[in-house]
């Protein structure tokens, strides 16, 4: 596609459900990273990917989260018992090769709100 | 670990001003130093990128510095306009991840 696409854009979910956040990068992207920007908090790093290697799953705060990146393109974040504190806007970025020179492109966001 | 600020967190100015945008950062160790702008309910775009061997890159109206001996960036804009309204993040890059302040807040008035 043109751009990082992200769905759902708004999610709503109770306290303790699973939620998937699905991220669609720019074609031909092998570099893929997932953030998180909260009050407070800023835009925090959680996870990322490149090509068919092992992730850096650093960033991830609790072992509730989890990402897969499925085929070299698709990636899903899922969180798992979700917490009011998990709610934020989940970004996600891709970039050509995933070299520190280069430009990353995010896309809108999954907005998540948890009650 | 690596800290990024921003100052000042908001800033107000009418249309036509010139003005500055201050990061800074406490590892000097970085591959390069990037500024995106953020509209409310939206991604990131990114304006400007400066290697770590560059000092300063430019785009229209913007000029962005690099001084990685004082851990300092700034971001130029030049007769601001209100469609300059937005979030401007600067955010430094150490390996796989970026770093990013917390963001000056810019409103540009008619």
């Amino acid at each position: 596609g043109a751009g990082v696409s992200q769905s759902p854009s708004n999610k709503v979910t109770e306290k303790g459900k699973d939620v998937e956040l699905r991220c669609d990068p720019i074609s031909g992207h092998t570099a893929l990273y997932w953030y998180r920007q909260s009050l407070g908090q800023g835009l925090e790093f959680l996870i990322y990917f490149q090509g068919n290697s092992a992730p850096d799953k650093s960033g991830l705060p609790s072992d509730r989260f989890s990402a897969e990146r499925t085929g070299g393109s698709v990636s899903t974040l899922t969180i798992q018992r979700t917490q009011q504190e998990d709610s934020a806007v989940y970004l996600c970025a891709s970039s050509l090769a995933g070299t520190p020179n280069e430009k990353l492109f995010f896309g809108s966001g999954t907005q998540l709100s948890v009650l | 670990k690596q800290e990024v600020t921003q100052i000042p967190a908001a800033l107000s100015v009418p249309e036509g001003e010139n003005l500055v945008l201050n990061c800074s950062f406490t590892d000097s160790a970085i591959y390069n130093l990037q500024w995106f702008r953020q509209d409310p309910g939206k991604g990131l775009t990114s304006l400007l990128l400066i290697q770590s061997s560059q000092r300063e890159q430019t785009s229209g109206r913007l000029n962005a510095s690099l001084d990685k001996s004082s851990g300092r960036s700034t971001l130029y804009i030049a007769a601001s306009q209100p469609g300059d309204s937005a979030t401007y993040l600067c955010a430094n890059n150490a390996g796989n991840m970026l770093t990013f302040g917390g963001g000056t807040r810019l409103m540009v008035k008619p």
